[in-house]
């Protein structure tokens, strides 16, 4: 069965440093999303990105944060300059169409 | 999207069928019900949805009520695996925004 996949699995940095995180989503699927859930609190939905744009994207998806489908498969977050409070789970999801979003395992960001 | 409410936790005997309630009193006319569950803090798992009709699939059933201001998810055989927390949420599916809005969901503890 297809499935989203995420890397790495466990990204820790400096504050203030770059971070990439990457996704390969469903293959045939259009519609991809990041989402993020901090240690012990709800999962809170970042940005979704269609056609080469993005296409909502919430309060927390601030400048510091950017989206990119960089070739036909991969699909990454990038975080410009990581502070403490970024430390979370980070979720990729895809959907075929504006319905069913699959969710990959994550990334747990760690910024110390 | 509506809101939805749901207990904290629950118990539930292994082997028996788990039924988690969800209310949504305010859900509108083109509005689905949407389940998902996390182990742990892995990714988000897609359950299952609807509409009006009752669903099944090869994870659980979905009952809706005819107001659709309910509904309830069943899990036939709940094994120790099922141990999650478990979100329903209401969304549309086409023309709204699309991002799942979590919530704090109900912690499903399968005991043995």
């Amino acid at each position: 069965e297809p499935e989203v996949t995420q890397t790495p699995s466990h990204q820790v940095t400096q504050m203030g440093q770059e971070v990439i995180l990457r996704c390969v989503p469903i293959s045939n699927h259009l519609y991809f999303y990041w989402y993020r859930q901090i240690l012990g609190q709800k999962v809170e939905f970042l940005v979704s990105f269609y056609n080469n744009e993005i296409s909502e994207k919430s309060e927390i998806f601030d400048d510091q944060f950017s989206v990119e489908r960089p070739d036909g498969s991969n699909f990454t977050l990038k975080i410009r300059s990581t502070k403490l409070e970024d430390s979370a789970m980070y979720f990729c999801a895809s959907s075929l169409v504006e319905d069913t979003q699959y969710f990959g395992p994550g990334t747990r960001l760690t910024v110390l | 999207d509506a809101k939805t409410t749901q207990p904290p936790s629950m118990d539930c005997a292994e082997g028996r069928a788990a039924n988690l309630p969800c209310n949504h009193s305010t859900i509108s006319g083109n509005e689905y019900v949407y389940w998902y569950r996390q182990i742990h803090s892995q990714g988000p798992q897609y359950i299952i949805h609807g509409l009006k009709n009752n669903e099944t699939n090869e994870m659980a059933s979905l009952i809706i009520t005819e107001d659709r201001k309910s509904s309830t998810l069943i899990l036939p055989h709940a094994t120790l695996r099922d141990t999650a927390v478990y979100y329903c949420i209401v969304r549309l599916t086409r023309g709204g925004n699309n991002r799942l809005a979590f919530g704090k969901g109900n912690q499903v503890v399968v005991i043995p």
